[in-house]
């Protein structure tokens, strides 16, 4: 079965550059979630969209802003990189309502390491 | 942000044995997901719970919907060492769709032969 998709999956950063994550999500699935895992977390939630709007919001740095494409791929675009933005970001995407799935449940992808230098 | 209790924190099996892990909450959730994460990878969904009470089973592994709506529970059966990961339990509030997430803080699982 299709999985999310996430590109790159590795990317090394210098301090104040700017970084672009891709995620492409199950096809079918309308909603893209992203969230960030430090070392020894677990994922803290920074931004979804629903149909290519904004749905809900999270730690997400003012640096960082994000946005869903009509084909319903999601980017999120970090600036002036921080140290303390190395991290694996993780894109997530749940289906519309299809075969009696609910709209909730969250399929991850394989994430991307960023690594911020 | 909130986190759920999970708990043990981590733990060491022999292989064969069973396991049992348990997340709690404060708050009513009206979906709670288990997933496994591998080192550097993704979360994996394992099983989703939708219903108070629901027993869900997925091969080896078991995982009930506390009927308080406020906690959760995953067994797994006859451990086996690709069974080792971290297993996090995730909640979903009653409200809207399109919501983030609710991770508890993990579970670190290491099976010895």
């Amino acid at each position: 079965a299709a999985g999310v998709i996430q590109s790159p999956r590795h990317l090394i950063k210098e301090k104040r550059e700017t970084a672009t994550l891709k995620c492409y999500p199950i096809p079918r699935h309308d909603t893209v979630y992203w969230y960030q895992q430090g070392p020894g977390q677990d994922p803290q939630f920074l931004i979804s969209f629903y149909e290519k709007m904004q749905s809900d919001k999270g730690s997400i740095p003012d640096r960082f802003s994000a946005q869903q494409f009509s084909d319903y791929h999601s980017e999120l675009n970090m600036s002036s990189l921080e140290l303390g933005d190395s991290a694996l970001y993780f894109c997530a995407s749940s289906p519309e309502i299809y075969r009696g799935l609910r709209t909730d449940t969250q399929y991850f992808g394989p994430g991307t390491r960023l690594t911020v230098l | 942000g909130q986190q759920l209790n999970q708990s043990p924190q981590s733990m060491f099996i022999q292989e064969g044995e069973d396991v049992s892990m348990n997340c709690t909450s404060s708050s009513i959730f009206n979906t709670w997901l288990w997933y496994k994460q591998d080192p550097g990878e993704g979360p994996v969904l394992l099983i989703a719970l939708y219903k108070a009470g629901e027993l869900t089973s997925n091969g080896r592994l078991t995982a009930q919907f506390g009927i308080t709506r406020k906690d959760s529970f995953l067994n797994i059966s006859a451990s086996i060492p690709s069974d080792v990961g971290i297993y996090f339990c995730a909640g979903l509030p009653l409200t809207g769709t399109a919501s983030k997430l609710t991770f508890g803080t993990g579970t670190r699982l290491q099976v010895t032969l």
